[in-house]
């Protein structure tokens, strides 16, 4: 079974640039989670899609948002980049039986960069 | 709303030392519990969890017991390894559209 793809690996953009990064999630999961890691820092929850629709949001302001596809997949846009966005980007996704129980599948991360 | 606190580290030890992340939260309801583990460069993965009280979780010899009495799921194993060297974070889920929410992390270095 293959595990959560992300997409780039490694992105390297200018303050005002927009980021985009994707996430594919384990076959059959519909929840996909994104998470921000920032050095040293533990993990900040950003936005969690389930069906199709958004669920929650954190505390990120609107410059960052996503959408998630038909088929699950997902994508976090990052408009007008600041140089603290620069973090590594973590997806996850779940499946929906007994949803609170339900462990979250990590991909490896997009690393991105501001300069 | 949910919170989850964890010791902060670094948690240095020597390899075969007994090892404790202490993790104590605070949710409504009934919350799941899990232990993920993050190695250098990589994503993290899901170590072990426990979805209601008194339950144990246990994998790779770490385990943790999950004590509503005390809002407290304390990581332990009793004989770390180079290997275990990681970030480990508590987390909860009380379920519902309700995010995960996780601790800070606790970096445990392993020296031979």
């Amino acid at each position: 079974e293959a595990g959560v793809t992300q997409s780039p690996t490694h992105l390297i953009k200018t303050r005002g640039q927009q980021a985009t990064l994707r996430c594919s999630p384990i076959s059959g999961h519909t929840s996909v989670y994104w998470y921000q890691q920032a050095l040293g820092l533990g993990l900040q929850f950003l936005l969690w899609y389930d069906e199709g629709e958004e669920r929650n949001r954190g505390n990120f302001p609107p410059r960052f948002s996503g959408r998630q596809f038909p088929n699950y997949s997902s994508e976090l846009n990052v408009n007008a980049l600041e140089l603290e966005d620069s973090a590594l980007y973590l997806c996850a996704s779940s499946g929906a039986e007994g949803r609170g129980n339900s462990p979250l599948h990590f991909g490896n991360g997009t690393r991105l960069t501001v300069t | 709303g949910n919170s989850v606190t964890q010791m902060e580290g670094p948690v240095t030890l020597s390899e075969e030392a007994f090892l404790t992340i202490n993790c104590t939260y605070t949710a409504t309801g009934y919350p799941s519990l899990f232990w993920y583990v993050q190695y250098p460069g990589e994503g993290l993965q899901l170590l072990l969890k426990a979805t209601k009280a008194d339950d144990k979780g246990s994998n790779k010899g770490f385990e943790a017991t999950y004590r509503k009495e005390t809002t407290s799921f304390h990581l332990e194993k009793g004989s770390v390894q180079v290997s275990d060297s990681a970030v480990y974070f508590c987390a909860l889920n009380s379920g519902g559209y309700q995010k995960v929410t996780f601790g800070i992390g606790t970096k445990l270095q392993v020296i031979p």
